[in-house]
């Protein structure tokens, strides 16, 4: 089965830029999505198709796409950001796939 | 605006089922699918199926087929899914999102709302 695969954690001190990367075989083709949880909260979307920000997102928050990998950069990261951050795409016949999940800590 | 508010916790023993509710405010329910994802204890979110709220139509996870029931009432804005012959894997926090179609050569989607999230604790 298809699978996106993230590193398990990233570390950033606060005001400096958080990447999370998320690989997966199909990303040329398909768009990726963001979502941020934090402990005992429900998914937030965050980025959607590859790079648009929904209404209510800080602009801090950006997507790329290049290749097989796509990423998440936060820029200026802020206490308030540390959360676990999940990529979702989709395999050849459009069902949905998360990925594992990236712990953002911010030191 | 838009809210997805879930039913409680279950603790349910195994080979019981369980229906979880969600019930929607601040759009046209009828206008999006719904989808069910669920997440076990230290595990990736896993995406179980989804109802068109309009004309009822479903489509499930292979791997929930035969044991998953979505539904929804459409006079209480409501979707609720069911899961039968539950065992221990099956604990875990059930989440549902209102959905919105992309097509990008396939039809696929992602998830623009999401319900608090119920837990379901299946123990004997």
């Amino acid at each position: 089965s298809y699978e996106l695969t993230q590193p398990p954690s990233v570390s950033v001190s606060p005001g400096q830029t958080a990447r999370i990367t998320c690989s997966g075989d199909a990303l040329p083709k398909q768009y990726a999505y963001w979502y941020q949880q934090k402990p005992g909260q429900a998914p937030v979307l965050v980025i959607y198709k590859d790079s648009e920000r929904p209404s209510g997102i800080p602009e801090r928050f950006s997507g790329s796409s290049s290749g097989t990998t796509v990423t998440l950069t936060i820029s200026g990261v802020q206490a308030e950001d540390e959360a676990d951050y999940y990529c979702q795409s989709a395999d050849s016949s459009g069902t949905g796939v998360f990925g594992g999940g990236t712990k953002l800590t911010v030191l | 605006q838009v809210q997805l508010v879930q039913s409680g916790a279950e603790v349910k023993k195994p080979g019981a089922s369980v229906k979880v509710s969600c019930k929607a405010s601040g759009y046209t329910f009828t206008s999006y699918a719904m989808h069910w994802v669920r997440q076990a204890p230290g595990q990736r979110l896993e995406w179980m199926g989804w109802i068109n709220a309009g004309n009822g139509n479903t489509k499930y996870s292979q791997k929930f087929q035969g044991r998953v029931t979505i539904t929804r009432d459409t006079s209480a804005s409501t979707a609720y899914m069911e899961l039968s012959s539950l065992r221990s894997e099956d604990t875990a926090v059930y989440y549902c999102a209102r959905g919105r179609w992309v097509v990008r050569g396939v039809t696929t989607y992602y998830f623009d709302y999401w319900g608090q999230g119920t837990l379901v604790t299946v123990s004997s």
